[in-house]
């Protein structure tokens, strides 16, 4: 089967900038979930999607990013605007159901200078 | 809150030598606990897991048992390749999020050399 693909690989904006992530989960997965990956950490959880409802975005700060998953399907995380400290690989992860864990996507390395 | 707690890296070892990277958790009721690999430019691998105390989950020759009374999974492998090089995340997740989000450790980079 496929797996989860993101794009783009990699990303340099300049701070105050916008960007935004894409991420197409593996077919049938109804759960799809952002992490964010700083160089040294492990993965962060940003948000998780149930379908096209948001499930858990507790860790999500608000003021700046934001993310949806139209029609339960693909999903779109946008920074605006960005901060040197946003620097990070943004996973995208899907499941079928957690017993059988994630399958995660490549990421996007986003550099903010 | 939940948290896991890995050996630092970087891990250096010869090819064929005993591997192990210490893994301990704090979490509210009673976690799944699991293992996943990253190799350079890729995401991350689910290696193995194990849902309840005593289990061993086991893969590709890597071994891990949860212990809940040191809450320790400490992953093994007998004799390590330089295909092996990687950074390995442990995680959890627990009850209160029904299963369904991991936490993770800050990883412990692996390097094997021939």
């Amino acid at each position: 089967e496929a797996g989860v693909a993101q794009s783009p690989r990699y990303k340099i904006i300049e701070k105050r900038q916008s960007v935004a992530f894409w991420c197409n989960p593996i077919s049938g997965h109804a759960t799809l979930y952002w992490y964010q990956q700083i160089l040294g950490q492990g993965p962060k959880l940003l948000i998780q999607f149930q379908n096209n409802g948001v499930v858990d975005d507790s860790q999500l700060p608000k003021d700046r990013f934001s993310a949806e998953r139209l029609k339960g399907v693909d999903s779109t995380l946008k920074i605006q605007p960005a901060k040197l400290e946003d620097s990070a690989v943004y996973l995208c992860a899907s499941s079928l159901s957690p017993l059988y864990g994630y399958t995660f996507g490549s990421g996007t390395r986003l550099t903010v200078v | 809150g939940d948290s896991v707690t890995q050996m630092e890296g970087p891990v250096t070892l010869s090819e064929e030598a005993f591997l192990t990277i210490n893994c301990t958790y704090t979490a509210t009721g009673y976690p799944s606990l699991f293992w996943y690999v990253q190799y350079p430019g890729e995401g991350l691998q689910l290696l193995l897991k194990a849902t309840k105390a005593d289990d061993k989950g086991s893969n590709k020759g890597f071994e891990a048992t949860y212990r809940k009374e040191t809450t320790s999974f400490h992953l093994e492998k007998g004799s390590v390749q330089v295909s092996d090089s990687a950074v390995y995340f442990c995680a959890l997740s627990d009850r209160d999020s029904g299963y369904s989000t991991l936490t993770f450790g800050k990883g412990t980079m692996l390097l094997v050399s021939p």
